[in-house]
């Protein structure tokens, strides 16, 4: 399985401000995944993070809240906008197998919004 | 509503004992199955997929499913102090790559 990075790995924020989370991958892969993982409750994907095309959004998620660069095959990054305490959670980045659908978690970002 | 149902926990069993963990699914389509461990503040990892009905072991570990009453269950034997994890049930209900819907997760705890 690829080694995924991220960083912060956690963060503590004013409401209204916004933060950059960075996720590395160390082999090429074609879509990267933007999960959510919030208090007691289950990991929901953001979006999914292809390459030289705009991020796929989830129902609930918007573009102008959580917006994805995906710049090359090995980088991405999720910016969580305008943020209130509602956006504290962890934050994760995964890559899938390359030939089925096993996922593969970076080792995630813990935000808390004060 | 593409649901995955997980008792929360916890659930606990003394060492050396087998942990049952269930899971329901909504989605009578659904074709892969995951089951991932998350250790407190750490990512989940993946440790079974099953794809047919019937059971899958890889060491202690055994994945069973039955696709006709939605239910797969991960079967730990010789449970271990470390096995104390929160275990994940994620299932892909025919979404794009890498969508998976999960469960909220069972924690396990294994008493030395």
């Amino acid at each position: 399985s690829a080694v995924i990075s991220q960083k912060p790995s956690r963060d503590i924020c004013q409401r209204g401000t916004s933060l950059t989370i960075q996720c590395q991958v160390d082999s090429q892969v074609t879509m990267m995944f933007w999960y959510r993982q919030q208090p007691g409750q289950s990991l929901t994907l953001i979006a999914t993070a292809n390459q030289g095309s705009e991020a796929t959004y989830e129902s609930g998620f918007v573009i102008d809240k959580f917006p994805i660069s995906r710049p090359n095959l090995t980088f991405s990054t999720l910016t969580v906008s305008n943020m209130s305490p509602e956006d504290s959670s962890i934050y994760l980045c995964s890559v899938a197998g390359i030939v089925d659908e096993k996922l593969f978690f970076g080792s995630g970002t813990q935000l808390s919004v004060l | 509503q593409k649901e995955v149902e997980q008792n929360s926990g916890p659930l606990s069993v003394p060492e050396g004992a087998i942990a049952s963990l269930n899971c329901t699914y909504s989605d009578r389509g659904s074709q892969s199955f995951f089951w991932y461990r998350q250790y407190s503040g750490k990512s989940p990892e993946l440790i079974m997929f099953i794809y047919s009905n019937g059971d899958k072991e890889d060491g202690r570990f055994t994945a069973q499913l039955n696709k006709a009453s939605q239910y797969v269950s991960l079967l730990i034997r010789d449970s271990q102090p470390s096995d104390s994890a929160t275990y994940l049930c994620a299932v892909n209900m025919g979404g794009s790559q890498g969508n998976l819907i999960f469960g909220k997760g069972t924690k396990l705890s294994v008493k030395p």
